[in-house]
């Protein structure tokens, strides 16, 4: 079984609906991180989470919002589902430890990503 | 800003021939420096790192060196296979917004041929 876990794999949507993308993880990393992936653009940060009571903002969370639900669990939902949401959407997971903004490898574990189309 | 600058794909290599693909960066500091490859439906996973001037990180037969005065971290291969087949990204670990954040290339895309 993979490390980390993402759900669903492809999902296909219309304008205006409501989607959560799940991401769950058995490495025990305090660290959990939502990516998008569009072609040309490489990976672009959206949300980041050091643990379960810190939740930060990153280069293009607009029209996105997350969850923490527990170390091992981080969501990550799209209120109102709009076309240029289109993306391949990856979560990952990094060491560190809880609080502090160094000491990691830098080294990130992804899931397998999850295919979102919005009609 | 701290960025990473790849060349541009798709590469399309036959067999056994050598590999190159460019990444420069721009970072205040003394980054450390990330190949990650991506093969075709999985996510991405650790290549290889550097994590201070003239380091070389080496993995499955690739190499790249972390050059501060050309602020390059090019990755190479001698030999490539049909299995090499992937996206390569290039990645700097910096400090931003009072963590240390990993910012990525946009990615090469790489097709060996038999």
């Amino acid at each position: 079984d993979a490390d980390v876990t993402q759900t669903p794999r492809n999902r296909i949507t219309k304008t205006g609906k409501r989607i959560m993308l799940e991401c769950s993880q058995t490495k025990g990393h305090d660290r959990m991180y939502w990516y998008r992936q569009d072609p040309g653009l490489g990976l672009q940060l959206i949300y980041y989470s050091f643990d379960v009571k810190d939740i930060n903002k990153g280069e293009i969370s607009d029209g996105y919002s997350v969850s923490r639900q527990a170390q091992a669990k981080f969501s990550l939902s799209l209120e109102s589902a709009i076309p240029n949401q289109t993306a391949l959407y990856f979560c990952a997971t990094s060491e560190g430890r809880t609080g502090t903004s160094g000491g990691n490898t830098g080294e990130l574990f992804f899931g397998e990503g999850s295919r979102l189309t919005v009609l | 800003g701290n960025s990473v600058t790849q060349m541009e794909g798709p590469v399309t290599l036959s067999e056994e021939a050598f590999l190159t693909i460019n990444c420069t960066y721009t970072a205040t500091g003394y980054p450390s420096l990330f190949w990650y490859v991506q093969y075709p439906g999985e996510g991405l996973q650790l290549l290889l790192k550097a994590t201070k001037a003239d380091d070389k990180g080496s993995n499955k037969g690739f190499e790249a060196t972390y050059r501060k005065e050309t602020t390059s971290f090019h990755l190479e291969k001698g030999s490539v296979q049909v299995s090499d087949s992937a996206v390569y990204f290039c990645a700097l670990k910096a400090l931003s917004g009072g963590y240390n954040k990993l910012i990525f290339g946009a990615g090469t895309r790489l097709a060996v041929h038999p």
